[in-house]
């Protein structure tokens, strides 16, 4: 069964931009969620989806968004990047979603750099 | 305000020496803790959760974990630990009862000796 996947890898941006960025969970699994992760704040929860819901979200400005597809396909947007958007971004799927039942699997990250 | 703190940034051991990575974590009642390892360039995988009942976890890797709740505590031990067990180590709690989010600590970085 092929694992999670996150497209693209690596991704250089300027300040001011926008970028998409792609997820791919396991077959099956219906929740899809997002952190970001940097050196200084560690994991950092960014929004869950399920059933092309919206069913979770974090601490995070507008600037941030997300989108679940019929297929459980996620993207995530984030608009008018700054210097500090720069993290290693992970996305994580599970069947239902549910930590006391379900097992969380990552995919490898996209790492964001913005100048 | 619910929180989870590794007070270790980074540990070094010799490969077969023994392991104990600490977690603490603040939460008013009986937490779900969990703990995952993210090696380079891969992502992060689960090692092993607790719920309730032995306080002593098993996991995979030959990791297990032991809930102290007087201590608040939920350290990650291992007997003898190998080259591939280099990587990062996060403990994580269930956020207040919503099981669908997790507070994450800031990691604890081990390095192995050969």
């Amino acid at each position: 069964k092929a694992g999670v996947t996150q497209t693209p890898r690596y991704l250089i941006k300027t300040r001011g931009q926008q970028v998409t960025l792609s997820c791919s969970p396991i077959s099956g699994h219906r929740s899809v969620s997002w952190y970001q992760q940097t050196p200084g704040q560690g994991l950092q929860f960014l929004f869950e989806y399920f059933s092309e819901t919206q069913r979770n979200k974090g601490n995070f400005p507008g600037r941030f968004s997300g989108r679940q597809f019929s297929n459980s396909r996620s993207e995530m947007n984030v608009s008018t990047l700054e210097l500090g958007d720069s993290a290693l971004y992970l996305c994580a799927s599970s069947l239902e979603g549910d930590y006391r039942t379900d097992t969380q699997y990552f995919g490898p990250g996209t790492r964001l750099t913005v100048l | 305000a619910q929180s989870v703190t590794q007070p270790d940034i980074h540990i070094t051991v010799s490969e077969g020496a023994s392991l104990e990575l600490r977690c603490n974590y603040s939460y008013g009642a009986t937490p779900y803790l969990f703990w995952y390892v993210q090696s380079p360039g891969q992502g992060l995988q689960l090692l092993l959760k607790y719920f309730s009942g032995d306080t002593l976890v098993q996991g995979i890797k030959g990791f297990e974990a032991e809930f102290k709740r007087s201590q608040s505590s939920f350290n990650l031990r291992k007997p003898s630990v190998h080259w591939s067990d280099a990587a990062e180590y996060f403990c994580a709690v269930e956020d207040a009862g919503n099981n669908r989010k997790l507070l994450w600590g800031l990691g604890t970085s081990l390095a192995v000796n050969p």
